[in-house]
């Protein structure tokens, strides 16, 4: 399995409350990815990384911030959690220069906002 | 929206059949499409994949087919077993700036 951990696994909080989710890898990947999956939407992308500080906006943005100060960790911010961000957030890498499309990912992070 | 269709949404077959999943896209500057199979609790792993100027692909029990004048693509699980029991999606992706996007998914279940 590809070296790449989430945390928390498991959150429930409230509406209005900020949440960070950590994604760590240890394989020195450069390509980062935050998707969430919702039943009837399958993967939606919201951030990427493609360099220590080099982000990039997915097609479901809006209410999340990224930071990636080391090549090893990507950071998912809710400022300001909904209802709606209620879901299973995954983190993913890819070295694409040999595989693009492959990407490697964690075992999913689920948050419910209450 | 949706960048890749795919469907059906979810299917039964019995053991040693055949399981067919269908894509379609729109976008003709993707030139990689790779399948992810995704078990309960666990992440989506890649299965296979296909670059446009191949019609066919084969692993195993697995087969892609590709359509590039219609815009379409499909996977084929022969033989299925119920290990093959999980959701399918496919994905579409542009070389040239590393977005993978997904299909909605397709639940497979594969009765004894």
């Amino acid at each position: 399995d590809a070296g790449i951990t989430q945390s928390p696994r498991h959150k429930v909080t409230e509406t209005g409350t900020p949440v960070t989710l950590r994604c760590h890898q240890t394989e020195n990947h450069r390509y980062m990815y935050w998707y969430r999956q919702d039943p009837g939407h399958g993967l939606r992308l919201i951030h990427y990384s493609y360099g220590v500080k080099d982000t990039d906006k997915g097609e479901v943005s809006d209410g999340y911030s990224v930071s990636r100060s080391k090549t090893e960790d990507f950071l998912l911010t809710l400022e300001s959690a909904t209802s709606s961000q209620t879901s299973v957030y995954f983190c993913a890498i890819s070295e694409s220069t040999r595989n693009p499309g492959e990407l490697f990912f964690g075992e999913g992070s689920r948050l419910t906002v209450l | 929206q949706q960048q890749v269709k795919q469907s059906p949404q979810s299917l039964i077959v019995q053991k040693g059949g055949i399981s067919i999943i269908n894509c379609a896209y729109e976008n003709t500057a993707f030139d990689y499409f790779p399948w992810y199979q995704q078990f309960p609790g666990k992440g989506p792993a890649l299965l296979i994949a296909i670059r446009p100027d191949v019609s066919e692909k084969k692993e195993g029990r697995f087969t892609i087919s590709f359509n590039k004048s219609a815009k379409q693509f499909s996977l084929h699980i022969m033989d299925s077993q119920p290990g093959d029991s999980a959701t399918y999606f496919c994905a579409a992706l542009r070389s040239n700036d590393y977005k993978l996007s997904f299909g909605a998914g397709t639940t497979v279940t594969v009765r004894a």
